[in-house]
């Protein structure tokens, strides 16, 4: 069975600063990979995807991702922190048998931005 | 556009009551889905439904039942409440029967359920 792990329920960052958050997976077939990004009292959003073509994946609000298959990673980095972006963070994998029986999410990270 | 729709926003139940919570989506999504998110567990799949008719059991589906009897609505059932199901529950479609493999789920704003 597919897994996520995303390291560290809390990030912190000044305003300006890079953000990283890291998230690694496990599945026994090529994955689909998400990352979603969910605002105080909000349902989630989705931030991009990856479907297994280019391995860098923009997404919205200036966030992007690369698939790194040898090390099983796929980290949202955004070059500048915005006060806006402080929210709760989602990556996410596909099934193995597909996308019907959902999305296996890990635990989330909390994004902090410091003024 | 109204998206997915969730009713009601909050709601305090007593142990052994059941209740309804209400998902309608207006984007004529063939796939449905409830999560439940718990502090520091991210979100568990309960039950998802690929189309009027069809439902099916996520990760997490004891003490929740289903049905989808037409595209746009997909309640999610507490027959016996109890103090674990405590959560913020969210739904969720998209439009492929498929699921969320290749394209975005769109959630709800979710229900705050405490159950006492």
């Amino acid at each position: 069975a597919q897994s996520v792990t995303q390291l560290g329920s809390h990030v912190s960052v000044s305003e300006g600063a890079l953000v990283l958050l890291r998230c690694n997976y496990s599945s026994s077939v090529p994955p689909y990979l998400f990352w979603y990004v969910q605002y105080p009292n909000q349902g989630l959003q989705l931030l991009l995807k990856y479907t297994s073509a280019a391995t860098l994946v923009k997404g919205i609000n200036g966030f992007e991702a690369e698939f790194k298959k040898s090390e099983t990673s796929f980290h949202l980095t955004k070059p500048s922190a915005h006060m806006s972006d402080a929210a709760e963070y989602f990556c996410a994998v596909s099934s193995d048998g597909g996308g019907a029986d959902g999305l296996t999410f890990g635990k989330g990270t909390h994004l902090i931005i410091q003024p | 556009n109204a998206g997915v729709t969730q009713t009601p926003k909050f709601q305090v139940l007593k142990t052994g009551q059941s209740m309804t919570l209400q998902c309608a989506q207006d984007m004529n999504h063939e796939y449905m889905s409830w999560y439940r998110q718990d502090p520091g567990m991210g979100l568990r799949l309960i039950h998802y439904s690929v189309g009027a008719g069809i439902t099916d059991q996520g990760e997490v589906p004891n003490g929740y039942n289903v049905s989808r009897s037409t595209t746009e609505d997909f309640p999610l059932r507490l027959l016996s409440a109890a103090p674990s199901q405590t959560s913020v529950y969210f739904c969720a479609s998209s439009y492929s029967p498929q699921g969320p493999t290749n394209e975005k789920l769109f959630f709800g704003s979710g229900t705050q359920l405490s159950v006492l």
